[in-house]
């Protein structure tokens, strides 16, 4: 049972370049997240799901987009990488009994 | 808004010390409240989580926090700390929609000999 997974655990991209982050969980949970961490700032909610199909946006969206084709997987992209959005990634995925489940987090860096 | 404040971004205690981190939370209802612990490059570890029932919470790894409403909180603690238990946490709640967790900024926990 691996829970939360997310890939890649590293990436280093350069300015203007896009990406697709990729988050896949195995526990049928309805919601699923994206955050991202910054020293300092602790978590920071980016979009999330409330099931498939359906996304909304967090605290800090711009820049972002995501999608959730399928209800096990969400996908966090950035369409034109900025120097700003050198963070750490995390995805989580929670369900009925109010458990939050989290991915072990990408590191991105963007030069 | 809802917010989660963390008023330590750093604390050492000694170790085989008492801990106690401090998390105040805004929020018009009943909150569900959290405690993750992140150690250095790794994800977030759930200690404790309080919903509702009694307000004093057992958690993993011996830590244990206690919901007061009347003052917002929800501090952590542990009556010996560990040089394991070194590492960063972070409060939470979830909010109002039932659709996220909103987090403190975390407080950086340091041990020494």
């Amino acid at each position: 049972n691996a829970g939360v997974t997310q890939t890649p655990k590293f990436r280093v991209l350069k300015t203007g370049q896009s990406m697709t982050l990729l988050c896949a969980q195995d526990m049928n949970h309805e919601y699923m997240y994206w955050y991202r961490q910054d020293p300092g700032m602790g978590l920071r909610l980016i979009h999330y799901s409330v099931g498939e199909g359906t996304t909304a946006k967090g605290e800090v969206p711009d820049g972002y987009n995501v999608s959730r084709l399928k209800k096990q997987n969400f996908l966090l992209g950035l369409e034109s990488a900025a120097p700003s959005q050198t963070s750490v990634y995390f995805c989580a995925s929670s369900g009925t009994g109010y458990g939050y489940t989290f991915g072990s987090g990408t590191r991105l860096t963007v030069v | 808004a809802q917010s989660v404040t963390q008023p330590d971004i750093h604390i050492t205690v000694s170790e085989g010390a008492s801990l106690e981190l401090r998390c105040n939370y805004s929020y018009g209802a009943t909150p569900y409240l959290f405690w993750y612990v992140q150690s250095p490059g790794q994800g977030l570890q759930l200690l404790l989580k309080y919903f509702s029932g009694d307000t004093l919470v057992q958690g993993i790894k011996g830590f244990e926090a206690e919901f007061k409403r009347s003052q917002s909180s929800f501090n952590l603690r542990k009556p010996s700390v560990h040089w394991s238990d070194a590492a960063e946490y972070f409060c939470a709640v979830e909010n109002q929609a039932g659709t996220a967790l909103i987090f403190g900024k975390g407080t950086t926990l340091s041990v020494s000999s």
